[in-house]
């Protein structure tokens, strides 16, 4: 079975900290996803990389920035955070190439900021 | 950009009842992919179904990718069916994913 395991199932920071969500997967895939999911308003896309030290903006990216070092490890990096960026954050992986696969996502971190 | 819309938002049954919940999306895609997020916030993946129809237990899944909707069908259901459902489908033109804003599902005992 795919694992992806995310550094911290709860968060607490204070406004202004620099932030780093940890995501790390064990099935050598290709594309990794952080979303943010919100009352109201589902997952929404943050970042997504398909290769090491590649990656796209998605929906939602002010603010935030990732790195891809590694191929198995996606980290969200928060460069001052703000109150507006509590939520739950949602790392996912998945083989990349033709005939796309399946999404396979972390049990998530609760991230609050004070 | 395409529009993922699920159907209904919300959904109260008592234990036992059948349900079904509908994604309509708004144009053509190459996969989708049905997900349980249980009270804990764990996404758990369903089914990946780019058409046809797929069963696993008391669930399965039917999508008609020329009419552009997907059915999740979950027979008998159990308490531990509570939490919200989502539909997610994948483009053609590039690794993007997007996510339908869920039906939150209630199974009362």
């Amino acid at each position: 079975d795919v694992k992806v395991t995310q550094s911290s199932r709860y968060l607490v920071k204070r406004t202004g900290e620099k932030v780093f969500l940890e995501c790390v997967q064990d099935m050598d895939h290709e594309n990794m996803f952080w979303y943010r999911q919100d009352p109201g308003l589902g997952l929404r896309l943050i970042y997504f990389s398909y290769d090491v030290k590649m990656k796209e903006k998605g929906d939602i990216p002010e603010g935030y920035s990732v790195s891809r070092e590694k191929k198995e490890r996606f980290s969200l990096i928060l460069e001052s955070a703000s109150t507006n960026q509590t939520s739950m954050y949602l790392c996912a992986s998945r083989s990349g190439g033709a005939g796309n696969q399946p999404q396979h996502f972390g049990d998530g971190t609760r991230l609050s900021i004070l | 950009g395409i529009q993922v819309e699920q159907s209904p938002p919300d959904l109260i049954l008592q234990e036992g009842a059948n349900s079904t919940l509908r994604c309509n999306f708004s144009d053509s895609v190459n996969n989708l992919q049905w997900f349980h997020q249980n009270p804990w916030g764990q996404l758990i993946n369903l089914f990946y179904i780019p058409s046809g129809t797929k069963q696993n237990g008391r669930l399965s899944a039917t999508t008609v990718a020329t009419e552009r909707y997907s059915l999740l069908y979950i027979s008998s259901s159990q308490t531990t069916d509570s939490g919200v459902y989502f539909c997610a489908v994948d483009m053609n033109r590039d690794d993007k994913i997007i996510f339908g804003k869920g039906t939150r599902l209630h199974i009362l005992p």
